[in-house]
């Protein structure tokens, strides 16, 4: 069982303010890492897939970096929006499967 | 809408019984994954195919099997069903073995009484 784990496990962010969450991982057999959103009663959606150390994606507000050689991304929210809320997955990618950490659950006040 | 379709939405039925879940993958994707989601774990990964061919297997009960039949679509079985298995099953497809980014369908939720 590969270990990836979510930091935190929940936050609170008001309308406006910018956020971050960390994903954490195994630094050996890396291939991808994986953030994927999830809105209640939906299905999983990809946001990113990072394979290069050093790597930085951005989609709109959303954007998150990589570092493999320590095991570690974050995911960054900037001038969160109550959509914004949803929980948001990091999947650890080996050779041939997906681990999933158990995701940091965003809520965003208005 | 990610383009890929599982039925049913939602399956009650009892301890011992025997169920399958169907998923049918996006256009033009060749791969298939099962995943479990339980009320107390992540996403666990079941089960891989590849073109009718089983690539990878994660942590999949021996109770549990899957296939992917000549037209893409794939029936994931579940027998011996037990309370523990009551979870959300998604399934999710790509275009390659590699699992690069993967479209995930709505879920089927799955109730063991």
């Amino acid at each position: 069982i590969l270990n990836v784990e979510q930091s935190p496990q929940s936050l609170h962010v008001q309308e406006g303010d910018s956020t971050n969450f960390t994903c954490s991982f195994p630094s050996s057999n890396f291939y991808a890492l994986h953030w994927y959103r999830w809105e209640t009663a939906k299905s999983p959606k990809a946001l990113f897939v990072m394979t290069l150390n050093g790597d930085e994606k951005k989609k709109g507000r959303i954007s998150a970096t990589l570092n493999t050689k320590e095991g570690y991304s974050y995911l960054y929210i900037k001038g969160s929006q109550p959509e914004d809320s949803a929980t948001y997955l990091c999947a650890f990618h080996n050779d041939y499967k997906l681990s999933f950490g158990a995701g940091t659950t965003v809520t965003v006040r208005a | 809408d990610s383009g890929v379709t599982q039925t049913p939405k939602h399956l009650i039925t009892a301890t011992g019984q025997r169920v399958t879940l169907r998923c049918s993958p996006r256009s033009g994707d060749l791969s298939v994954y099962w995943y479990q989601q339980s009320l107390d774990q992540g996403l666990q990964f079941l089960i891989q195919y590849y073109n009718g061919e089983e690539r990878a297997k994660g942590n999949i009960l021996e109770r549990f099997s899957a296939q992917q039949f000549p037209d893409l679509h794939s029936e994931l079985n579940l027998s011996s069903l037990e309370l523990g298995d009551s979870a959300l099953y998604f399934c999710a497809s790509s275009t390659s073995k590699s699992s690069y980014e993967q479209y995930f369908g709505p879920g089927t939720r799955l109730t063991v009484t």
